[in-house]
């Protein structure tokens, strides 16, 4: 398994603003995950983020909204642009246990945008 | 049609029941299932990891996959009030895609 921690836990922002969610993992892994949780609905993949690549985005996102970096193995930031109300929501990241096909997540980060 | 259905309750037992918690999926490709829990306010924590078609065991809780029915379930034994959550099923096909159910909200009253 691994030990993710993810800052902030909860940020309330304004519209327009941007705001850069860190992810930490305690080992080296190849896979991060972006997801977005809003309540009651599945969680949703926002981007695949290897190290050494570009982040690869679902249908949907894209990267001026959501840039991701991928500095080292234990690291990634998602940040979210231009923040409207519509941008509420958890956002998790998860990490892939290399052959293990098993996702281990983040706490999260709640985000609240007025 | 979505690729994973997951009934989202809210389910409501008394301490002590055995729970079933059940997902059905569409894709045939999907060859990695998996459980996971969601306590409020927290990130979903894995539960049980099953490959393929069959039964597994850990503790009070199983997991069952009928690959030839598209179906897959989660049972708790002896349920008690800290197996309050919401209760993800997740599947996975050969490219390591993920695909998540919405959730099933489980209250276990004392």
């Amino acid at each position: 398994s691994a030990v993710i921690s993810q800052k902030p836990s909860r940020d309330i922002c304004q519209r327009g603003t941007s705001l850069t969610i860190q992810c930490q993992v305690d080992s080296q892994v190849t896979m991060m995950f972006w997801y977005r949780q809003q309540p009651g609905q599945s969680l949703t993949l926002i981007a695949t983020a290897n190290q050494g690549s570009e982040a690869t985005y679902e249908s949907g996102f894209v990267i001026d909204k959501f840039p991701i970096s991928r500095p080292n193995l234990t690291f990634s930031t998602l940040t979210v642009s231009n923040m409207s109300p519509e941008d509420s929501s958890i956002y998790l990241c998860s990490v892939e246990i290399a052959g293990a096909n098993e996702q281990y997540f983040g706490p999260g980060t709640r985000l609240t945008v007025t | 049609q979505k690729e994973v259905e997951q009934d989202p309750g809210p389910l409501s037992v008394p301490e002590g029941a055995i729970v079933s918690l059940n997902c059905t999926y569409s894709n045939s490709a999907f060859q990695y299932f998996m459980w996971y829990r969601q306590y409020s306010r927290k990130g979903p924590e894995l539960l049980m990891y099953t490959y393929s078609s069959g039964n597994k065991e850990d503790g009070r809780f199983t997991a069952q996959v009928d690959k030839s029915s598209k179906y897959i379930s989660l049972f708790i034994r002896d349920s008690q009030p800290s197996d309050s959550a919401t209760y993800l099923c997740a599947m996975a096909d050969n490219f390591n895609k993920f695909y998540f159910g919405s959730g099933t909200k489980l209250n276990v009253k004392p």
